[in-house]
């Protein structure tokens, strides 16, 4: 299994709405990420979990909230958002090598919309 | 934090010409340097990747390489094909912190 599945595919939330995108692997992989993506950008590296930790955090508001509730899972749990959050949430995984990067396996992302 | 330039923003080329995209990167403890190809709608998918101790590598159309010196590589396509058109961005990582440069959109005109 080399796939990266994410859920939901499309999520459509208000401003004061509680939502979580949820991502799943199991390849193995121990570093798990969240980028974000809006249109016509490049991914923009939100958080990495290493081991289950977390591992880079790259400044994100507080209204984005990750969680790894162990080596498979990886959770965005969305809260108060803002129209400009609206984007492609992706999540990958790739091995965990101190000395060697891997590749990143994408999974098809959940496209956010944020009314 | 890593800082990756990458240049052109946009390339269009005749089916069956070559393209080239270049990228800088500012880290020089980045050791992993891959490129994605993202289609509308789809997700990036990895075409080659080369490591930094390594100065070239390819795979049928498409080679990479990489100056450690100069902190720069280079995506190429040869034999270009409608199908090869779509976004294409580099990459640089070290440890499991990837960045990404802008992207290219690539067009492949028949």
């Amino acid at each position: 299994d080399t796939e990266v599945t994410q859920t939901p595919k499309h999520l459509v939330m208000g401003m004061t709405n509680k939502k979580s995108l949820k991502c799943e692997q199991h390849m193995g992989h121990r570093a798990m990420y969240w980028y974000k993506q809006k249109a016509k950008k490049p991914p923009e590296l939100m958080f990495v979990y290493s081991y289950e930790k977390l591992s880079i955090n790259e400044s994100v508001p507080s209204r984005f909230s990750p969680e790894c509730p162990n080596s498979s899972l990886l959770n965005l749990h969305l809260h108060a958002l803002q129209p400009e959050d609206s984007a492609l949430y992706l999540c990958a995984s790739s091995q965990l090598n101190d000395r060697v990067p891997g590749e990143l396996f994408f999974g098809e992302g959940s496209r956010l919309t944020v009314l | 934090g890593e800082n990756v330039e990458q240049h052109p923003s946009t390339l269009s080329v005749q089916e069956g010409d070559s393209a080239v995209i270049k990228c800088t990167y500012s880290d020089s403890a980045s050791n992993y340097f891959p490129w994605y190809k993202q289609e509308l709608g789809k997700r990036p998918q990895l075409i080659i990747d080369i490591r930094s101790n390594v100065g070239e590598k390819k795979d049928q159309r498409i080679a990479v390489t990489l100056n450690k010196t100069a902190k720069h590589f280079s995506l190429h396509i040869t034999e270009t094909q409608p199908e090869d058109s779509a976004v294409y961005f580099c990459a640089a990582s070290r440890n499991n912190d990837m960045r990404f440069g802008a992207g290219t959109r690539l067009t492949v005109k028949p």
